[in-house]
């Protein structure tokens, strides 16, 4: 299996401009989930999903969209990036079943910095 | 969910245990403790979990007090691998999966 895998694993932005971070898990998780993290911080919660066609709100959802159509599939949106979200973003994913919400399982992280 | 205190660093010598601590006060009584660690640049990655039994699993072993306002986690031989912010949360499973990260616990492992 290769777990969770996120792409980009780099990207530069410029204010103001658009895009989507993948991240995808092939362990058949329901449960997938957004975190930010910015230096010397802990991980923030962005938007989960409990399963395919739900989603909800974090911590820090403000800016950021999602859609969960498939078991396989988390993207996540910047729908305007701005220098504030500069960050690494981590993608995680977990079983709902025997309760294992919390033993989640991160991918690598997308580095990313708004010009 | 209930907030959780970790030292900011400590240090360990390679083939001593290292022993983590956290101080959860406010636990409730259907909340779990779990750690995670994350090592440079990497993504967290989960440990082991408890809620009032010591744990053990082949990466660690977690101890928890008696009136669960504490917890350790032991790695039982440190390895210069295990160098790592070392994450102690407290959930319930109705949160479903919305794990709070602090600061955590830098641990540094020397030759």
């Amino acid at each position: 299996n290769a777990g969770v895998t996120q792409t980009p694993k780099f990207q530069v932005l410029k204010t103001g401009q658009s895009m989507t971070l993948q991240c995808a898990q092939d362990m058949n998780h329901e449960y997938m989930s957004w975190y930010r993290q910015d230096p010397g911080m802990g991980l923030r919660l962005i938007h989960y999903s409990v399963g395919a066609g739900i989603t909800d709100q974090g911590e820090v959802p403000n800016g950021y969209n999602v859609s969960r159509s498939t078991t396989e599939d988390f993207p996540l949106r910047l729908l305007s990036a701005a220098p504030s979200q500069t960050s690494v973003y981590f993608c995680a994913s977990s079983y709902t079943r025997a309760k294992s919400y919390n033993e989640q399982f991160f991918g690598p992280g997308t580095r990313l910095t708004v010009l | 969910d209930a907030k959780t205190t970790q030292p900011p660093s400590m240090d360990c010598a390679e083939g001593r245990a290292a022993n983590l601590p956290c101080n959860h006060s406010t636990i409730s009584g259907n909340e779990y403790v779990y750690w995670y660690r994350q090592i440079h640049s990497q993504g967290p990655q989960y440990i082991i979990h408890g809620l009032k039994n010591n744990e053990t699993n082949e990466m660690a072993s977690l101890i928890i007090t008696e009136d669960r306002k504490s917890s350790t986690l032991i790695l039982p031989h440190a390895t210069l691998r295990d160098t790592a912010v070392y994450y102690c949360i407290v959930s319930s499973f109705t949160s479903y999966g919305k794990l709070t990260f602090g600061q955590g616990t830098i641990l540094t492992v020397h030759p």
